[in-house]
């Protein structure tokens, strides 16, 4: 069965520290590969998709990641964050138009 | 635009008592997702819709679980007999025909099973 795997459950940054989120997937298959972010009192939104072609992608705000084939890995980067940045992150797979398989989920506190 | 509604946004009920959901997605999308979300893990898959019919709903944990959608618009999630354990944040989704699978959330009605 597919899994998705965050390996932090709650990251605490200064203000301009840089970012890091690791997010790990099992699935032999072709996938398409996402980044969610939540607000505080905000529903989820799409910060980030990797479908094909370059394996590195950039979302909005300057988040970025990177898709690693052989090690099954999409991390989540950012090389400074800011205090606004304070959500919950959360990697996702499918296998071209069906469910969608989260992880476990991220927080993120960014002290200003 | 408008995005994905979902109504009512909290939803307190007793044991045993029988609950809807709805979600309305964004115009036009002709697939459609309900999700269930547990405090402190991410979304869990319960059953997709492409336009009326159910195309997966291998999510669905048991038989007190049923959803509709028979406009292939508006969905209603439906729960018999609830229990204290189906208390979660339930997700609704939206997606539009074609090559896009990004999928649009909805803000979640937040069942409380006393």
């Amino acid at each position: 069965a597919q899994s998705v795997s965050q390996h932090n459950h709650h990251v605490i940054l200064s203000e301009a520290a840089s970012l890091e989120l690791g997010c790990n997937y099992s699935y032999g298959g072709t996938v398409n590969l996402f980044w969610y972010v939540q607000y505080p009192g905000q529903h989820l939104q799409l910060l980030l998709k990797y479908f094909s072609g370059d394996p590195l992608v950039k979302g909005i705000k300057g988040f970025e990641a990177e898709f690693i084939k052989s090690k099954f890995s999409f991390n989540l980067r950012k090389p400074s964050v800011q205090w606004s940045d304070t959500a919950e992150y959360f990697c996702a797979v499918d296998n071209q138009g069906g469910k969608l398989i989260f992880g476990q989920g991220t927080e993120l506190s960014v002290k200003p | 635009g408008a995005g994905v509604s979902q109504t009512p946004s909290n939803k307190v009920t007793e044991k045993g008592k029988y609950v809807e959901l709805r979600c309305d997605p964004i115009s036009g999308h002709t697939a459609l997702y309900w999700y269930r979300q547990s405090l402190g893990q991410g979304p869990e898959f319960l059953i997709y819709f492409q336009g009326t019919g159910a195309a997966d709903d291998s999510g669905l944990p048991n038989d007190r679980f049923f959803a509709v959608r028979p406009e292939g618009s508006v969905s209603t999630l439906k729960i018999q007999r609830t229990e204290r354990g189906d208390s979660a944040v339930y997700l609704c989704a939206s997606r539009p025909s074609g090559g896009s699978y990004e999928q649009y959330f909805g803000p979640g009605t937040r069942l409380t099973v006393t």
